[in-house]
């Protein structure tokens, strides 16, 4: 069965600079949440995307910014990246009304030198 | 805001052994998640369980749906050294049945297995 895609699956920056991670979620799923984990703790919500618009809103810095597309696609931007930033990140996708059960994808590593 | 505590923290077995390990919260939920999570890698849905009192099972995995909504637990029996990784309980934030919300994660049960 298809899952949740995530890309890239590793990423280095520079301080500073931008960055956008890419999720295709499961198909006909039509929510989208991000994630992000620290190392060794556990995953921390950053946003979510139902039908498009944004549903939620947790722990997102104001550098973060995030969309759903028309094709249910969804992109997290970073920008002026910082190294606290380094984690991993984490798309996930659910169908409304199927019992809140949460597919996560294989995640995006970043790093910030 | 809402918080779910795992017990134990981690834990160190041998193969073939049976594992318990639960999740409390401070408020209730509607659905609970197990998620195992290996190294660098996403969760992996275990079990779903969606109504107070449920005991599911997958494969050697039993897990169960506390009366009061607000804990669960989850066995592995038999384990084998695959069964190694990160166990996650977790749970739709608002506990709002029927509606996509975002997850609250406990803090994590890291197992080992030793031959």
């Amino acid at each position: 069965a298809a899952g949740v895609i995530q890309s890239p699956r590793h990423l280095i920056k520079e301080k500073r600079e931008t960055a956008t991670l890419k999720c295709y979620p499961i198909p006909r799923h039509d929510t989208v949440y991000w994630y992000q984990q620290g190392p060794g703790q556990d995953p921390q919500f950053l946003i979510s995307f139902y039908e498009k618009m944004q549903s939620d809103k947790g722990s997102i810095p104001d550098r973060f910014s995030a969309q759903q597309f028309s094709d249910y696609h969804s992109e997290l931007n970073m920008s002026s990246l910082e190294l606290g930033d380094s984690a991993l990140y984490f798309c996930a996708s659910s169908l409304m009304g199927a019992g809140n059960t949460i597919y996560f994808g294989e995640g995006s590593w970043l790093t910030v030198v | 805001g809402q918080q779910l505590n795992q017990s134990p923290q981690s834990m160190f077995i041998q193969e073939g052994e049976d594992v318990s390990m639960n999740c409390t919260s401070s408020s209730i939920f509607n659905t609970w998640l197990w998620y195992k999570q290996d190294p660098g890698e996403g969760p992996v849905l275990l079990i779903a369980l969606y109504k107070a009192g449920e005991l599911t099972s997958n494969g050697r995995l039993t897990a169960q749906f506390g009366i009061t909504r607000k804990d669960s637990f989850l066995n592995i029996s038999a384990s084998i050294p695959s069964d190694v990784g990160i166990y996650f309980c977790a749970g739709p934030g608002g506990g709002n049945t029927g509606t996509a919300s975002k997850l609250t994660f406990g803090t994590g049960t890291r197992l080992q297995v030793t031959l």
